[in-house]
């Protein structure tokens, strides 16, 4: 089992929608956690970071926390088609692990 | 500022060889993180280095190495190459304090076996 847990995808988004991205972690030690936009082809983009439990807003995207429940989520609001990437997840439990990854397709 | 910058970016080995990927990270960086991109395992974590101590270490076999220079430039060895070593390999560079709140990847170095 993978320590940090997405599900693959694709899912896909109309433009103007909320795209909603989940992502579950096995190591209760994880302090930090991480969202990544890969591009196919390049390379991975940090957009947010998050500590506390709650909601942590920046711009269009909301990063959700539940350490209770060891789960991390990504709200993308208004998506655009530029959204369209594979989005991973990471936890930081002295080292960064990462999840496969989510594939957001947005479409016109 | 200048990004952080991987060579080569291509490189094709055969099998038993072995290959050394260097990394220079954004100026002012001290951290440098290292990992494998493959279509099957993901993005997993080969090390990091901060001021040319490895300060984390991932489940790699001891065939895949790395260092720091004294510059904060990183490089990455693997000795007796395998097919399955065939991956994208990213090198990540950290700001001082700042830990991976402020990670910026390379472009990677593509990495062929035969």
């Amino acid at each position: 089992q993978k320590e940090v847990e997405q599900n693959s995808g694709p899912l896909s988004v109309p433009e103007g929608a909320i795209a909603s991205l989940n992502c579950t972690y096995s190591d209760r030690g994880s302090q930090s956690f991480f969202w990544y936009r890969q591009y196919s082809g390049k390379s991975p983009e940090l957009i947010m970071f998050i500590y506390s439990n709650g909601d942590k807003e920046d711009g269009r995207f909301t990063a959700q926390l539940n350490k209770a429940s060891q789960y991390v989520s990504l709200l993308i609001r208004d998506s655009q088609p530029s959204d369209s990437a594979t989005y991973l997840c990471a936890a930081e439990g002295g080292k960064l692990q990462f999840g496969a990854g989510t594939q957001v397709v947005v479409t016109p | 500022k200048a990004g952080v910058t991987q060579t080569p970016r291509y490189l094709i080995k055969t099998r038993g060889q072995q290959v050394t990927l260097s990394c220079s990270p954004i100026s002012g960086h001290r951290s440098v993180s290292w990992y494998q991109q493959t279509p099957g395992q993901g993005l997993q974590f080969l090390f990091e280095y901060f001021s040319e101590t490895q300060r984390n270490k991932g489940n790699f076999p001891g065939r895949f190495s790395g260092r720091q220079f004294s510059n904060s430039r990183s490089e990455m060895n693997v000795s007796t190459l395998e097919l399955g070593d065939s991956a994208l390999y990213l090198c990540a560079s950290s700001g001082p304090g700042l830990g991976y709140n402020e990670q910026f990847f390379g472009p990677g170095t593509r990495l062929t076996v035969l």
